[in-house]
C-alpha cells in the first residue's frame, strides 16, 4: 500500500459547484497533514495546513480522521481559478520528511 | 524578498553528461529539499538537509549528490546523467518540516 494515495481524477466540476476529494494515508503515526496546490507547470504552493479539529479558510475546509486514516479537501462555490491539481502531504511522527500523494487534478468548467 | 530561486530554468543533457542545478533561499530557512517530479506523479524527495553541513538522502538519491556549505544554497549535482532522470526538480525550503515549504519555479531537465 502507497504511503499517501489520491485519486487522480481528473474531476470535472461546473462553476459554482461544490466538490471534495480524499486522501488515505497508511502510517497511523503521521502527525501533520497538508494540502498544497499546484497550476499548470508551476511550483507547488500551500493551500492549508489540515488540523485535528477540522478548519475552514473561505471556500476550503479540510479534515482529517484519523480513525480512517485520510484527509479531505472540500471546495464551495467553486471558481474558474481553482482549476489545478490538489497535492496531498503527510509527515510522519518525528520525521522531517514529507510525503506527497500523486495529486488529485482539478478542472472547473464555465 | 526573491524566496527560493532556481537555475537553469531548462536544461538539456546527454546521456553520461553532468550538471549542477543551483538553489538559492533568502528566507535563512534550515531546512531545504531537492524534490524531482515526473509526467502526472507526486513529488519524491531526493536529498534533504536540516542545516549547513548537514545532509541525508531522501527517497530517490541514487544519481545525486548535494551540498550544504551555506544556509542559503543547496546545490544538486548530477554525475553520469541518464534518461531516466528527465524530470522537472524542484527545490524547497521551510522554516521547520511541519511548517509551509516553499518552493522554487523549477528545472525542466531532459536527458537524451
Amino acid at each position: 500500500r502507497k504511503e499517501v494515495e489520491q485519486d487522480p481524477g481528473p474531476f470535472n466540476v461546473p462553476e459554482g459547484a461544490t466538490v471534495a476529494f480524499n486522501c488515505t494515508y497508511s502510517n497511523s503515526a503521521s502527525q501533520s497533514f497538508f494540502w498544497y496546490r499546484q497550476d499548470c507547470r508551476k511550483e507547488p504552493k500551500l493551500l492549508m495546513s489540515v488540523y485535528s479539529s477540522g478548519n475552514e479558510d473561505g471556500r476550503f475546509t479540510a479534515q482529517l480522521n484519523r480513525a480512517s486514516q485520510y484527509i479531505s479537501l472540500l471546495i464551495r462555490d467553486s471558481k474558474l481559478s481553482d482549476s489545478a491539481t490538489y497535492l496531498c502531504v503527510v509527515i510522519g511522527f518525528g520525521n522531517e520528511k514529507l510525503t506527497f500523494g500523486t495529486g488529485t487534478r482539478l478542472t472547473i468548467i464555465p | 524578498n526573491a524566496g527560493v530561486t532556481q537555475t537553469p530554468k531548462f536544461r538539456i543533457l546527454k546521456i553520461g553528461q553532468s550538471m549542477t542545478l543551483q538553489c538559492t533561499q533568502d528566507m535563512n530557512h534550515n531546512y531545504m529539499y531537492w524534490y524531482r517530479q515526473d509526467p502526472g506523479m507526486g513529488l519524491k524527495l531526493i536529498y534533504y538537509s536540516v542545516g549547513a553541513g548537514i545532509t541525508d538522502k531522501g527517497e530517490v538519491p541514487n544519481g545525486y549528490n548535494v551540498s550544504r556549505s551555506t544556509t542559503e544554497d543547496f546545490p544538486l549535482r548530477l554525475e553520469l546523467a541518464a534518461p531516466s532522470q528527465t524530470s522537472v526538480y524542484f527545490c524547497a525550503s521551510s522554516e521547520s518540516p511541519i511548517l509551509e515549504q516553499y518552493f522554487g519555479p523549477g528545472t525542466r531537465l531532459t536527458v537524451t
